[in-house]
């Protein structure tokens, strides 16, 4: 079974720019999750989404934002980059989550630099 | 079990020794934790699990022990390999919320 894959690996913008990570969950899951990890403030949540619903979002500004789609894949957008944003995403995806207590599993992140 | 600042924890142990893995959780809400292993240029990695009405669960070479009265996960490694050199983190899954709140995480050396 395939695991959650993330797309691109690295990616490389400047300020301003706006840019969009995509993530396909594994085959059967249906609650994707994404984070952010960065050196100085370790992992944190970003948003999870569930048929397509936004369920959950932390505490980051409106600028981040994201998407799912009918067959569970999920898309994240940050508009208007600031050099903070540097920083691994990573998605995960569950069966069903919320109070099913299902453990996540992640992909291996898109790393995004900001120049 | 807030993420916080730059320095990592550390711990070096010696090629099959048995390693532990201490967290503090901050939410008595929390009712499933989650250990991962991270290792370089990868993302975090399942290694298990344990619902909070559960004081210990076995893996393979892996125990997570829990005890809610004071808040704290430990992950027990045996036996420990090279190949379990990484970050370890745990997480806590707020009660009827599908979002993980990550600890700072530990590194774990192993010294041959």
């Amino acid at each position: 079974k395939a695991g959650v894959t993330q797309t691109p690996r690295y990616l490389i913008k400047t300020r301003g720019q706006q840019v969009t990570l995509s993530c396909s969950p594994i085959s059967g899951h249906r609650s994707v999750s994404w984070y952010q990890q960065t050196p100085g403030q370790g992992l944190q949540f970003l948003f999870e989404y569930f048929s397509e619903t936004q369920r959950n979002k932390g505490n980051f500004p409106g600028r981040f934002s994201g998407r799912q789609f009918s067959n569970s894949r999920s898309e994240m957008n940050v508009s208007t980059l600031e050099l903070g944003d540097s920083a691994l995403y990573l998605c995960a995806s569950s069966l069903e989550g919320g109070r099913s207590n299902q453990p996540q599993h992640f992909g291996d992140g898109t790393r995004l630099s900001i120049l | 079990g807030e993420s916080v600042g730059l320095h990592l924890p550390t711990l070096s142990v010696q090629e099959g020794d048995n390693s532990i893995i201490n967290c503090a959780y901050s939410n008595s809400a929390s009712d499933y934790f989650i250990w991962y292993k991270q290792e370089s240029g990868k993302g975090p990695q399942f290694i298990i699990d344990i619902r909070s009405n559960m004081d210990k669960r076995q893996g393979q070479r892996v125990t997570v022990l829990l005890n809610k009265t004071v808040k704290h996960l430990s992950l027990q490694i045996a036996a420990t390999q090279p190949g379990d050199s990484a970050v370890y983190f745990c997480a806590e899954n707020i009660q009827g919320a599908q979002k993980l709140v990550f600890g700072q995480g530990t590194r774990l050396t192993i010294n041959p």
